[in-house]
């Protein structure tokens, strides 16, 4: 299973951009990346996913590099509501095409005033 | 916007009981999933279905099933509830398009005494 890897807690003032890394070295050339957010006691809300080209949707953009081997979470003007844990991940396939989600611990963002 | 609907955000069971919950969701996704959160182990999959009346075992089936008789509703049953199964659960929505994001609900908070 192609594996991302997060920085455990990152701090962004409020109004400013933030830039969440992730890596994920052993992506496959078919694999999507998704980003997802979790505030507390929440279930995951879903941000956005992109394969090679960036994009940019209401809520965020995403900056995949050439290789995909690693990309970045732009939320261009962080709020104190946009405090939670950021989760970037990497679709696997299975038979069946469904597509499981694997969550890994994430990145803690704190939004400060 | 899509809607996952669970039926219960917290709900206290006893030991050998069994527990039914329910997920509904709106936008005439075919896919649909059940998995549980707990700390420091992330997301697992325990059910997976991609039609009605169709199933797929995740990760960690033993001791669930699950029923999908309407292409909304998707049911999680705990045959005979265990404390090992107190934990979030989470329900999850997907078109049938490979690439398309999981769409969450707010979880249900199961406690078994």
């Amino acid at each position: 299973d192609a594996k991302t890897t997060q920085p455990p807690s990152m701090d962004c003032a409020e109004g400013r951009a933030a830039n969440l890394p992730c890596n994920h070295s052993t992506i496959s050339g078919n694999e999507y990346v998704y980003w997802y957010r979790q505030i507390h006691s929440q279930g995951p809300q879903y941000i956005i996913h992109g394969l090679k080209n960036n994009e940019t949707n209401e809520m965020a953009s995403l900056i995949i590099t050439e290789d995909r081997k690693s990309s970045t979470l732009i939320l261009p003007h962080a709020t104190l509501r946009d405090t939670a844990v950021y989760y970037c991940i990497v679709r696997v396939f299975g038979s069946s095409n469904t597509g499981k989600l694997i969550f890994g611990q994430g990145t803690t963002l704190q939004v400060k005033p | 916007d899509v809607k996952v609907t669970q039926s219960s955000r917290y709900l206290v069971k006893r030991t050998g009981e069994k527990v039914f919950l329910e997920c509904v969701q709106d936008m005439d996704h075919e896919n649909m999933f059940w998995y549980r959160q707990d700390p420091g182990l992330g997301l697992r999959l325990i059910y997976f279905s991609y039609d009605v009346k169709m199933k797929e075992k995740g990760d960690i089936p033993e001791g669930y099933s699950v029923s999908r008789e309407k292409k909304e509703r998707f049911s999680l049953i705990l045959e005979s509830a265990s404390t090992n199964q107190t934990s979030m659960y989470l329900c999850a929505s997907s078109s049938w398009t490979g690439n398309q994001p999981q769409h969450f609900g707010d979880g249900t908070r199961l406690s078994i005494l």
